[in-house]
């Protein structure tokens, strides 16, 4: 089974902290990705990567930036946590000869205070 | 731009059967996706559409129309675990299998 591993599942920030979301996934696959999901407003693309050292810009990128250092891990940066960053966290990787289903991990449940 | 509009909330009776509809306005269309998320977990795949026409699988099937921006999501002999939110979701043309999602129809399945 494919597996999408995000370290922490729930983590207390304080505002202006640098926060550290990681991702691994083992199977292998090119494409991966960050959403936050809120009520309401349903799941949003921050960042994706297509390759090693490569990232694109989602739909919400500001006050993130992203690493992906080795193909299994993706990591996501909050380099000040604000309050509005209070969030849950997906991640998701597919690869790209198929690309029809996209495996999510369990989320990251991040509160700023 | 991206829009992609579902219902918010829906509730139906144990063994009864219901539809979710979706309808998207998109910049490019390469294929429209179903999602079960239960509370507190990860969305998990439900059906895949890029042709037009009715997909089949077991209790849930997934309909397209891509002239008319519209799918839904037919589910059959409903069951209590059935209760949580679907998300409908496009891929677009910036590639790379990035999905765009509606904000979710949560279903509440009632005995």
């Amino acid at each position: 089974d494919v597996k999408v591993t995000q370290s922490s599942r729930y983590l207390v920030k304080r505002t202006g902290e640098k926060v550290f979301l990681e991702c691994v996934q083992d199977m292998d696959h090119e494409n991966m990705f960050w959403y936050r999901q809120d009520p309401g407003l349903g799941l949003r693309l921050i960042y994706f990567s297509y390759d090693v050292k490569m990232k694109e810009k989602g739909d919400i990128p500001e006050g993130y930036s992203v690493s992906r250092e080795k193909k299994e891990r993706f990591s996501l940066i909050l380099e000040s946590a604000s309050t509005n960053q209070t969030s849950m966290y997906l991640c998701a990787s597919t690869d790209t000869a198929t690309g029809n289903t996209i495996y999510f991990g369990e989320g990251s449940w991040l509160t700023v205070v | 731009g991206q829009n992609i509009d579902q219902p918010t909330e829906m509730t139906a009776t144990e063994g009864a059967i219901v539809q979710i509809n979706c309808t998207y306005q998109t910049s490019g269309f390469n294929g429209l996706f179903w999602y079960q998320q239960h509370a507190g977990e990860a969305p998990t795949f439900l059906s895949y559409n890029v042709l037009d026409g009715l997909e089949e699988k077991g209790r849930f099937s997934s309909f397209l129309s891509r002239s008319k921006g519209y799918s839904y999501l037919l589910l059959k002999e409903l069951q209590m675990k059935d209760s949580a939110s679907y998300l409908c979701a496009v891929r677009d043309q910036r590639g790379y299998s990035t999905l765009t999602f509606g904000k979710g129809t949560m279903l509440l399945v009632s005995p």
